[in-house]
C-alpha cells in the first residue's frame, strides 16, 4: 500500500514550548491530509483536515491557534503544537488520502510528552 | 447514539481460532467501509477496503458488508499471535475522494499460544 511517513515518532518537550510534527506521503501526492489525536485505549479523534494550499478545516472543539497546520506541498503537512502543556500529551497521527480510490493511509504516529 | 458502534473487547482467542469482529452503524449514507489494524503505539494499517455489500477476501482476512442491516464484519481465519492488535472499523460517505472517516472505538484482540 501507499506509504505515509511521520516524524518525529516521539518527542518530549517542556511546558510552554512548541513542537512541530511532519507528515509526508512518500509515493503519492495527497491534496488532503488528516490529523488525528488518540488517547490510550481510545479511538482516533479527527482534529483537522489539511488541504494543500489553503487553510485547514478544524473539528469542533479544536483550537486552531494552538494546533497550527500547514500543508505547503502535495506531499507534506505539518502540525505545530504551540505553547504545549501536559494535557497536550498524546499520540498524534496523520493520514493521507490516495487520489482516485480515496483509500486512507496512516503515518506511524508521533507520541508527544509534555513535561 | 454513536454513528458507529464497536465492541471494545478485549477479545481473547487461542491460536488457530476463527475471529469475528463486528461493527454496526446508523448512517445509511455510509458507502465505503474499511478495517484497520493498529499495533500498540503505531499508526493504523489498512487491512480491507470495500464499497459494496457482500464478502471480500484477502488471505486469512474476509470483510463482510450487509448494508441492509447496517452491519460489517471482519473474519480472521487461523489466527496467529501476531494478529494481536486493536482492530478499527471505519466508514465514509461518497462525497469525493477525501472525505473524512468515522471510526469505531476499536476492538482489542489477543491471540494466545
Amino acid at each position: 500500500g501507499a506509504v505515509v511517513s511521520q516524524h518525529p515518532s516521539w518527542v518530549i518537550c517542556k511546558s510552554g514550548t512548541s513542537v512541530k510534527i511532519e507528515c509526508r506521503s512518500l509515493d503519492f501526492q495527497a491534496t488532503t491530509m488528516f490529523w488525528y489525536r488518540q488517547f490510550p485505549k481510545q479511538s482516533l479523534m479527527l482534529m483537522a483536515t489539511s488541504n494543500e494550499g489553503s487553510k485547514a478545516t478544524y473539528e469542533q472543539g479544536v483550537e486552531k491557534d494552538k494546533f497550527l497546520i500547514n500543508h505547503a506541498s502535495l506531499t507534506l503537512s505539518t502540525l505545530t503544537v504551540t505553547s504545549a502543556h501536559p494535557e497536550d500529551s498524546s499520540f498524534y497521527i496523520c493520514s493521507a488520502s490516495t487520489p482516485g480510490t480515496g483509500e486512507l493511509f496512516f503515518g506511524e504516529g508521533s507520541r508527544l510528552t509534555v513535561l | 447514539q454513536k454513528e458507529v458502534e464497536q465492541d471494545p473487547g478485549p477479545l481473547s482467542v487461542p491460536e488457530g481460532a476463527i475471529v469475528s469482529l463486528n461493527c454496526t452503524y446508523s448512517n445509511s449514507a455510509f458507502q465505503y467501509f474499511m478495517w484497520y489494524r493498529q499495533y500498540s503505539r503505531k499508526g493504523p494499517e489498512l487491512l480491507m477496503y470495500t464499497y459494496s455489500s457482500g464478502n471480500k477476501e484477502d488471505g486469512r482476512f474476509t470483510a463482510q458488508v450487509d448494508k441492509s442491516s447496517k452491519y460489517i464484519s471482519l473474519f480472521i481465519r487461523d489466527s496467529q499471535p501476531s494478529d494481536s492488535a486493536t482492530y478499527l472499523c471505519a466508514m465514509r460517505i461518497p462525497t469525493g475522494t477525501a472525505s473524512k472517516l468515522t471510526f469505531g472505538t476499536g476492538t482489542r484482540l489477543q491471540v494466545t499460544l
